[in-house]
């Protein structure tokens, strides 16, 4: 069965990084495409970004220059790096595989992270 | 960005109850839509994709319709499980969701 799990500090200071990682297991992450959502207080939902299983990404716009996502496939595991953060980026981090189809059918529990100095 | 506005925002019914879900795009996002269910745990499962395609494992009393920029999710008969709050996806870059729908016990 796919899993995942992420991992990573629950408070970042305001202007640091925030860096994710989520950890796969039952599926290799050379196959599909493996992306983060972030869940803020409240009910938004909002798509990060992906990176496919040949290493190429995509963001949403919104997160301009700010994030990257990378990978290491020896460890089954990608990351997820949110440059400058502020206390809007105060959510429940997801990670997520999506299929073929843009539509994501295996999820972690998600890790709540606080930006707060 | 394609907004998708979904109604209600919350929602109170009894067990058995049928239950429906909406969600209106902003432009044609011809049926790529997916709804997903997230638990008080946190824990988030996709139900239905490409409009109406049950996701194995789903139950099927849940069912979606929809095509061009409006789309619906059913709850053919409320158990006390489905009791979560439910999100559309559409499925064009960026994705984005709509605000979410918190499904409660009448």
């Amino acid at each position: 069965e796919v899993q995942l799990q992420e991992s990573g500090p629950g408070l970042v200071k305001p202007s640091q990084s925030l860096s994710l990682t989520c950890s796969v297991t039952g599926y290799s992450i050379t196959s599909n495409y493996w992306g983060w959502i972030r869940k803020f207080p409240g009910n938004k939902m909002e798509w990060m970004g992906y990176i496919s299983y040949s290493g190429s990404t995509s963001y949403n716009p919104s997160l301009k220059s700010r994030i990257s996502i990378t990978r290491d496939t020896s460890k089954n595991q990608f990351f997820l790096q949110l440059n400058s953060v502020t206390t809007e980026d105060t959510a429940t981090y997801y990670c997520a595989r999506r299929g073929y189809n843009p539509y994501f059918d295996y999820w972690g529990q998600g890790v709540m992270v606080t930006v707060s100095s | 960005d394609i907004k998708m506005t979904q109604s209600p925002s919350s929602l109170s019914a009894s067990l058995g109850e049928r239950v429906t879900i909406s969600c209106r795009a902003s432009e044609n996002i011809n049926n790529y839509l997916s709804w997903y269910q997230k638990k008080e745990d946190g824990s988030v499962k996709l139900l239905i994709y490409h409009t109406s395609r049950l996701q194995p494992g789903a139950p099927s009393r849940f069912s979606g319709s929809g095509s061009g920029k409006d789309y619906s999710l059913t709850i053919s008969g409320l158990e006390s499980e489905d009791i979560a709050t439910y999100y559309c996806q559409q499925g064009y870059t960026p994705y984005t969701f709509g605000a979410g729908t918190k499904l409660e016990l009448k």
